[in-house]
């Protein structure tokens, strides 16, 4: 089965402080890791995927398959980058290749 | 990047209704479109996936006697909530992914459709 854990519900921060969301997931196979980003009144939005290994908007993330983690982090964060932040997992297993989402961290960056 | 549109983006019914959500993708062609379900505060669950031409896939604990779901071109999908109840009442957001060898391993979201059952 594919899970994502994301244990911070709420995660504040102020502006030009390092932050950091964690992300861990449970999948048997070979797993394709996104984050996604939502901001208020917006639609969910692609962030970023591990496979493209790029940074967006200061963000990075490295999946580590021994810690079965892919926790997004920034060096400074911003006011702009307040915003819920979803973790997803796609496997290929067995021809699935459905997304499945962790349940979300809200990151309030205070001025 | 790809537009998916999502109408109507609220809908009040009363209690016993059916109620039809339309999920387009503007600007591409999608093989396969997602149904989520979003509760206040917490994260999208996964209700089915539709191949367009032939029947969804819903998940576990999803009726598809009560989310009818239409995949009839590769532009369009819909979901009907048929005899809607409260407990009904939901945000509910398609996901588009796309043919074209660039659009296919990413999931465009629409806005969702606030849908409220009195």
């Amino acid at each position: 089965a594919q899970r994502v854990t994301q244990p911070e519900k709420l995660l504040s921060v102020f502006k030009g402080a390092p932050v950091e969301l964690k992300c861990n997931y449970s999948y048997s196979g070979s797993p394709e890791l996104f984050w996604y980003v939502q901001y208020s009144r917006q639609r969910l939005q692609l962030l970023l995927r591990h496979i493209s290994r790029e940074s967006i908007k200061g963000f990075t993330a490295d999946l580590n398959k021994g810690e079965t983690s892919f926790h997004l982090k920034k060096p400074f964060a911003q006011e702009e980058d307040s915003a819920m932040y979803y973790c997803a997992l796609r496997g290929r297993k067995g021809g699935s290749e459905k997304l499945v989402f962790g349940k979300g961290t809200k990151l309030t960056v205070n001025p | 990047g790809a537009v998916v549109s999502q109408h109507p983006s609220r809908v009040i019914c009363k209690s016993g209704t059916s109620v039809k959500i339309e999920c387009r993708s503007l600007d591409f062609q999608a093989t396969t479109m997602f149904w989520y379900r979003q509760f206040p505060k917490q994260s999208l669950m996964l209700m089915a996936t539709s191949n367009e031409g032939s029947k969804a896939t819903y998940e576990q604990g999803v009726e598809k006697d009560k989310f009818l779901i239409n995949h009839a071109s590769l532009t369009l999908s819909t979901l009907t909530v048929t005899s809607a109840h409260p407990e009904d009442s939901s945000f509910y957001i398609c996901s588009a992914r796309g043919l074209a060898p660039e659009d296919y391993n990413e999931q465009f979201f629409g806005p969702g459709t606030r849908l409220t059952v009195l």
